[in-house]
This record gives C-alpha cells, sequence and structure tokens, in this order.
C-alpha cells in the first residue's frame, strides 16, 4: 500500500496570509490525525478526523481548522498566519487493529512565515 | 486529556551499550503505547508498540515494557549502534498525545 501523502511539502507564506495543507491517508484508513511540530515543543496535536467528523482537538485557536472528505482525505487550514506558526505539520493515518489505533506518519509540509 | 511525560530529554551512549527512556501516562484508560523514532529530516516511524493486556514486547533489540499500575512504560535499546541516533518519542492513547521526545546519540 502507498504511505500518506502531503502536499505540499515546503511552502513559504507572509504574515497574514492563510495556507492550506493537503493529506492522503492509507488506504482504508478513516482516521486523520494533524501535528505541529517545532524544534523546542515536540509534537503537539491538532485535530483527528473520522468519517468527516472531528473526533478530537487539541489546544490550538481557532486559526487552525480543518477538514475531512469522503475518500479520508483531509486538509488543514491556517488563517492568519503568524511568525509563531512556523513549524513541520505532519498528519498521520489510522486504523483499528486490536482495539488501539496504529498510526502512521505522512513526510509532512515545512511551513515558513516570513 | 492525556498528559505524556518523557524522560530524558537527551541520553548519550557508547556503541554497543544499553538504551532505556522511560514515559509516564495520566489517563488510567489509554490502552495503547506506541513509540516512534524520528531521524533528521524525516517522519516519525512506529518501531515497536504494547497494548495494555501485555507487559513487554520485544523485537530484537529493541523492546518495551508496561506496568499500567504505576502508568509508566519504557523503551529498552541494546547493542546500541550509531544508526540508532534519532529523537524518540513515546505516545499514550486515548487521543495519543506525544511525550516531548528523546535525542538519544550512539557514539562510535
Amino acid at each position: 500500500k502507498a504511505g500518506v501523502t502531503q502536499t505540499p511539502r515546503y511552502l513559504i507564506k507572509t504574515r497574514g496570509q492563510q495556507v492550506t495543507l493537503s493529506c492522503s491517508p492509507i488506504s482504508g484508513h478513516r482516521s486523520v490525525s494533524w501535528y505541529q511540530q517545532t524544534p523546542g515543543q515536540g509534537l503537539q496535536f491538532l485535530f483527528e478526523y473520522f468519517s468527516e467528523t472531528q473526533r478530537n482537538k487539541g489546544n490550538f485557536p481557532g486559526r487552525f481548522s480543518g477538514r475531512q472528505f469522503s475518500n479520508s482525505r483531509s486538509e488543514m487550514n491556517v488563517s492568519t498566519l503568524e511568525l509563531g506558526d512556523s513549524a513541520l505539520y505532519l498528519c498521520a493515518s489510522s486504523f483499528l487493529r486490536d482495539r488501539a489505533y496504529e498510526q502512521y506518519f505522512g513526510p509532512g509540509t515545512r511551513l515558513t512565515v516570513t | 486529556g492525556e498528559n505524556v511525560e518523557q524522560h530524558p530529554s537527551t541520553l548519550s551512549v557508547q556503541e554497543g551499550d544499553s538504551a532505556v527512556i522511560k514515559c509516564t501516562y495520566s489517563d488510567s484508560a489509554s490502552n495503547y503505547f506506541p513509540w516512534y523514532k524520528q531521524e533528521l529530516g524525516k517522519r516519525p516511524q512506529l518501531i515497536i508498540d504494547i497494548r495494555s493486556n501485555v507487559g513487554e514486547k520485544k523485537d530484537q533489540r529493541i523492546a518495551v515494557t508496561l506496568n499500567k499500575t504505576a502508568k509508566h512504560f519504557s523503551l529498552h535499546i541494546t547493542e546500541t549502534q550509531p544508526e540508532d541516533s534519532a529523537v524518540y518519542f513515546c505516545a499514550a492513547a486515548g487521543d495519543m498525545r506525544f511525550g516531548a521526545g528523546t535525542r538519544l546519540t550512539v557514539k562510535p
């Protein structure tokens, strides 16, 4: 099976702009989660979508939003970009096995805000 | 939500030595504990996981132990090699919160 894919891989935006990142999960995986990774903050959970519904949400401001489509592909949007939004954004798709969701990461989108 | 503490934040060992990374969690309902390895510039890769009905799991040079009573789990790497150098993250599900990561350096 093909792995998790993310587009674009790199992005440069200026403050105040908005950005949309895309994630295609592994075929058959219905859950997609998004994480922000910065050097000093590790992996910060943004939100999780399952069957087009947001199932969990982390502690990020409302500028960060997402959605999931019927084919399980997911998008994440950040509006009114700030310098502090510069980070690697990782998505992960997961499937249920033995009563637990195993999670596999995509390569990430590196966002730079100038 | 779940709170996951990971220690140490950095770990340096000599090639051939063992390395141990420990994590504690807060949600007693958590039933799945994966470990990820992230090499520089790459995505986190699932290397081993353990479910709550098991106390220990081993895969070649890596093993994970779980103490549900104490709410902690550990990653053990034996006979470390330079290619084990990476950042390791633990996580606890329910809602898959990650520890802050441990930067492991294996010196040849």
